[in-house]
């Protein structure tokens, strides 16, 4: 069965400081990858997929994520926090051709002044 | 483009009584919807997936009398929670999936409801 595990509930970062979330997935093949941004009280937005080819992937509002086959890992990372970043961000996995995405528990991002 | 919404945004209701909630896509053909439940500060669970005209598939422990769904178009899918009880106060938030010559692959989200049951 699809899993993905994010280790971190909650990590601060102070403004200006690099970030990098971590997410791990069980998947018997390599599946699509996905990172989601949440606000409190709204939906959730795209900031970069993964399914084939280069392995690190350029999302928007300058987020980038690296996938690791060998550690089954699909980490976010962002050079520069800014304070609007702070919010619930979610990793998805979805099988290939693909339907239904799962969701690991999230990480909350604090930003300090 | 690629937007998804949803109305109302929050709902308040008495127990026992029915709640409709709407997702639409706007700029795009949604070949499928999907639903998903979200409670406080936990991951989204699917509840079901639902394709234009056919019946929803439903996760398992989703009961499928209570949580009614209708896709009746390409760019409308609605959700109906039956008999509403205060358990199922939640943030009620629905996806769509754009239809495409070749696969899309993409889940669009719509920005959520709060159903809050007395």
């Amino acid at each position: 069965a699809q899993s993905v595990t994010q280790p971190d509930i909650h990590i601060t970062v102070s403004e200006g400081a690099s970030l990098e979330l971590r997410c791990n997935y069980s998947y018997g093949a390599t599946p699509y990858l996905f990172w989601y941004v949440q606000s409190p009280g709204q939906g959730l937005q795209l900031l970069l997929k993964y399914f084939s080819g280069d392995t690190l992937v350029q999302g928007i509002k300058g987020f980038e994520a690296e996938f690791k086959r060998s550690q089954s890992s699909f980490n976010l990372r962002k050079p520069s926090v800014h304070w609007s970043d702070a919010a619930e961000y979610f990793c998805a996995v979805g099988p290939p051709g693909f339907q239904k995405l799962v969701f690991g528990t999230g990480t909350r991002l604090l930003v300090s002044p | 483009g690629a937007v998804v919404s949803q109305h109302p945004s929050r709902v308040i209701c008495k127990s026992g009584t029915s709640v409709k909630i709407e997702c639409r896509s706007l700029d795009f053909q949604a070949t499928t919807m999907f639903w998903y439940r979200q409670f406080p500060k936990q991951s989204l669970m699917l509840m079901a997936t639902s394709n234009e005209g056919s019946k929803a598939t439903y996760e398992q422990g989703v009961e499928k009398d209570k949580f009614l769904i209708n896709h009746a178009s390409l760019t409308l899918s609605t959700l109906t929670v039956t008999s509403a009880h205060p358990e199922d106060s939640s943030f009620y938030i629905c996806s769509a999936e754009m239809k495409r010559v070749s696969r899309s692959e993409t889940q669009y989200f719509g920005p959520g409801t709060r159903l809050l049951v007395l």
